[in-house]
């Protein structure tokens, strides 16, 4: 089983319409969370990045949220654009730095006009 | 654009053979990561770099192999390729900032085995 279990595994919205994709996890100890954009064929860009401190951080529509209890993560997207269909990544970290990671599977959205 | 390039940006093989894929990581950033990623399949951590010397393995085969050189561009060698070596290979590298390591990823090699 995986340790980080994203959802839904597919997503299509209308354009302006917001989402939430949803990213769980069972690693331990728990360093960060991080989100990635990832377009068919390209390297995953960054969106966030959080520790255990942090129970939100936004970039730009993007707004990502922590619950380092429950060991859930979420990503919201508002007023969706056709550009922000891609796949969308968690990555959970084990303690400081990136030795020990876990990727989620991805949440494939796309945004239709 | 991240800031790390690769090459070359596609890569048609036959099975058993050896290929190398190169990757320079942005200017100042230590650490390189390189990743799989099959048709339909999530990353896959292979290896990382920091400053020349091996910090950590993921799922790497041993048919693989990787080295990070004094001038911090790193190398990926495949070797023995067999089909299901076909995938996406990426390369990444980081800068600590806001308490976590930031990936930069490459554009990526695609390996094609035929």
């Amino acid at each position: 089983k995986n340790q980080v279990e994203q959802s839904p595994q597919s997503l299509i919205i209308l354009e302006g319409k917001n989402c939430t994709l949803q990213c769980n996890y069972t690693v331990s100890p728990f360093s960060n969370l991080r989100w990635y954009k990832q377009d068919t064929g390209r390297g995953p860009v960054s969106l966030t990045i959080m520790t255990f401190s942090e129970n939100t951080k936004s970039n730009g529509r993007y707004t990502a949220t922590l619950d380092a209890d429950t060991k859930q993560s979420s990503l919201h997207i508002t007023a969706s654009q056709l550009s922000d269909s891609a796949s969308y990544i968690c990555v959970v970290s084990f303690r400081r730095g990136n030795n020990d990671m876990r990727f989620g599977a991805g949440t494939r959205l796309t945004v239709k006009p | 654009d991240s800031g790390v390039t690769q090459t070359p940006k596609h890569l048609i093989t036959a099975t058993g053979q050896r290929v190398t894929l190169r990757c320079s990581p942005r200017s100042g950033d230590l650490s390189v990561y390189w990743y799989q990623q099959s048709l339909d399949q999530g990353l896959q951590f292979l290896i990382q770099y920091y400053n020349g010397e091996e910090r950590a393995k993921g799922n790497i085969l041993e048919r693989f192999s990787a080295q990070q050189f004094p001038d911090l561009h790193s190398e990926l060698n495949l070797s023995s390729l067999e089909l299901g070596d076909s995938a996406l290979y990426f390369c990444a590298s980081s800068v600590y900032q806001s308490g976590a390591d930031t990936q930069y990823f490459g554009p990526g090699t695609r390996l094609t085995v035929l």
